[in-house]
């Protein structure tokens, strides 16, 4: 049992990139969602999903896109990678929304 | 959204109970308070949560105060691999009647051996 699989672990990217994060969870959870953690802060969700089909917006979205077409994946994608979004991702799942998520162990970004 | 408030950083003795306060003032009555907590270089794991009455697990207590507007995690031996950042978190429902985590800054936990 993986739990929740966050590929790949260090990215670097250069200004106007493009590139997809990807997230897997093998628990069969329904909700996932898509955090940004910044160096001395709290988490801010991103992007998260209440189940395959559906999506919604966080604190944060701007520059990213998600989808989920299985209940197993949530890939995060940045359209076009600007240094502002330096960052360390995590993914997270739960069985439901109102239940403890379960988290990667994240994917550290660098945009140059 | 409701906000909490926790101490920036709070020091412990090894094998000591170490009490962890959260204020939450602006609480609404279905607001849930998790707790989680990261290890360095690690992603966040849940520890409890609950909604008014005080809870236990293995991990730690949940004490949440009769007028719900503060809790404290009481982690009943700190041992060094407790050494963490703690967040104190409140669930609150979306306009699409989903629960979603507000996160805040954390209280950074250091263990003395």
């Amino acid at each position: 049992n993986a739990g929740v699989t966050q590929t790949p672990k260090f990215q670097v990217l250069k200004t106007g990139q493009s590139m997809t994060l990807q997230c897997a969870q093998d628990m069969n959870h329904e909700y996932m969602s898509w955090y940004r953690q910044d160096p001395g802060m709290g988490l801010r969700l991103i992007h998260y999903s209440v189940g395959a089909g559906i999506t919604d917006q966080g604190e944060v979205p701007n520059g990213y896109n998600v989808s989920r077409s299985t209940t197993e994946d949530f890939p995060l994608r940045l359209l076009s990678a600007a240094p502002s979004q330096t960052s360390v991702y995590f993914c997270a799942s739960s069985f439901r929304g109102h239940q403890p998520q379960h988290f990667g162990d994240g994917t550290r970004l660098s945009i140059l | 959204d409701a906000k909490t408030t926790q101490p920036n950083s709070m020091e412990s003795n090894e094998e000591e109970p170490v009490h962890l306060p959260c204020n939450h003032s602006t609480i609404s009555g279905t607001d849930y308070i998790h707790w989680y907590r990261q290890l360095p270089s690690q992603g966040p794991e849940y520890v409890i949560h609950g909604l008014t009455s005080n809870v236990n697990n293995r991990m730690a207590s949940l004490a949440i105060a009769e007028d719900r507007k503060s809790s404290t995690l009481i982690l009943h031996r700190a041992t060094l691999r407790d050494a963490a950042v703690y967040y104190c978190i409140l669930r609150e429902f979306d306009a699409g009647n989903n629960r979603k985590l507000i996160w805040g800054l954390g209280t950074s936990l250091a263990v003395n051996p």
